[in-house]
């Protein structure tokens, strides 16, 4: 069965750098999304991406934060400059338009 | 979207049907309901979804209320890989729609 994959498994990183998180959706799908989820706190959606723009975003997804579909088959969220607070898992998902499948996750931790 | 309710945990002996509801008393006429469930803290996997009709899958059955209200995922024969946290969500059946994730139901099954 396809999935949605997502690379690195684990990103350490230092404050203030710059991170960028990738994801491959299943092939036939058109719409994206990253999700975020802080340590014993809820899944929080970040962005929504559809037809090369974003289509949705949340409070979260500030000037810090962008998304990117480089070359059709890769879809990248890049973290500026990272703060303490940024520490989460990032969830990539994609969908044709639903059920949205979800990869396993980047854990980033910022130092 | 319409708000969920769900009960924070259950237990459930292994081999034995687990019973988790869900109640979406503002849901509208074009909202489905959608359940996911996390293991550990894997990406959120896709479980069902249904209208108004019951619906069954090789996973799960969702049961509906005639009013659609509230809905009930039974796992026929829960086994210890079952233990997740299962998360009901009511959204619109196209599109780019974001997903709110509540608390869920922590579901333990035990040996």
């Amino acid at each position: 069965e396809p999935e949605v994959t997502q690379t690195p498994s684990h990103q350490v990183t230092q404050m203030g750098q710059e991170v960028i998180l990738r994801c491959v959706p299943i092939s036939n799908h058109l719409y994206f999304y990253w999700y975020r989820q802080i340590l014993g706190q809820k899944v929080e959606f970040l962005v929504s991406f559809y037809n090369n723009e974003i289509s949705e975003k949340s409070e979260i997804f500030d000037d810090q934060f962008s998304v990117e579909r480089p070359d059709g088959s890769n879809f990248t969220l890049k973290i500026r400059s990272t703060k303490l607070e940024d520490s989460a898992m990032y969830f990539c998902a994609s969908s044709d338009p639903q059920p949205q499948h979800f990869g396993d996750g980047t854990r980033l931790s910022i130092l | 979207d319409a708000k969920t309710t769900q009960p924070p945990s259950m237990d459930c002996a292994e081999g034995r049907a687990a019973n988790l509801p869900c109640n979406h008393s503002t849901i509208s006429g074009n909202e489905y309901v959608y359940w996911y469930r996390q293991i550990h803290s894997q990406g959120p996997q896709y479980i069902i979804h249904g209208l108004k009709n019951n619906e069954t899958n090789e996973m799960a059955s969702l049961i509906i209320t005639e009013d659609r209200k509230s809905s009930t995922l039974i796992l026929p024969h829960a086994t210890l890989r079952d233990t997740a946290v299962y998360y009901c969500i009511v959204i619109r059946d196209s599109g780019t729609y974001k997903y709110i994730f509540g608390t869920g139901t922590r579901l333990k099954v035990l040996a």
